[in-house]
């Protein structure tokens, strides 16, 4: 059965401490991964889509990269703007989403 | 532009009340999507229509019924609904359906069965 499991559940850093969240795959062939940013009572926000194993990409204080097993969403020196529900997906037109970490910054 | 709009932003609703969703997009998107989220869940996917026509039903109960205008709009008509169906909807578009295609989604919709 195809999953994808996020972790941490939960993670709270200070301003400037720069971290990263993890979002493992089991999938019987990988079409597409993608990062999502979920303000509370909000639509998810599109951040990033991967389809290959080395590849990477970037946006501001993000970067996404992607393995054969996992992604890892690498935050840089985050900020208090930065505190949201990530929320990563695999799939076509069926998501199957991970449950989503819960990021809060600390000033 | 890759905005997703919903109308309204909150809806208060009783179990015998019969009210619509509304959702649009003018990216040339030929897949919408809806969805529902309950609270600290992922989005659940509900219903998906590709170039106007229905081609998902995630088993969805009729008391949920979708239609699809035009490409841009997408409408979710609810009647009879229960306190359990109180939660996010939300609308989404890709340029496919079929392929892996980044989703985008609307702000949702807040809704409150009573």
């Amino acid at each position: 059965e195809d999953q994808v499991t996020q972790s941490p559940e939960a993670l709270r850093l200070q301003e400037g401490e720069s971290s990263s969240l993890n979002c493992s795959y089991t999938v019987s062939g990988l079409r597409g991964l993608f990062w999502y940013r979920q303000d509370p009572g909000k639509g998810p926000e599109f951040l990033f889509t991967l389809y290959s194993a080395g590849e990477e990409k970037e946006k501001e204080r993000l970067k996404a990269t992607l393995t054969k097993k996992e992604s890892f969403l690498h935050i840089t020196a985050p900020k208090p703007e930065d505190s949201a529900t990530y929320l990563c997906a695999v799939g076509t037109y069926k998501y199957i989403f991970g449950t989503g970490t819960r990021l809060k910054v600390l000033a | 532009d890759t905005e997703v709009t919903q109308t309204p932003k909150h809806l208060v609703m009783g179990m015998t009340n019969k009210k619509s969703l509304k959702c649009e997009q003018h990216m040339g998107h030929r897949a919408m999507y809806w969805y529902k989220q309950k609270a600290k869940k992922p989005p659940e996917l509900m219903f998906v229509y590709s170039y106007e026509k229905l081609s998902i039903n995630e088993s969805v109960p009729s008391r949920f019924s979708p239609e699809c205008p035009n490409s841009s709009l997408l409408n979710l008509h609810l009647h009879a609904l229960q306190p359990e169906d109180s939660a996010l909807y939300l609308c989404a578009s890709s340029q496919e359906s079929q392929g892996a295609y980044e989703q985008y989604f609307g702000p949702g919709t807040r809704l409150t069965v009573t």
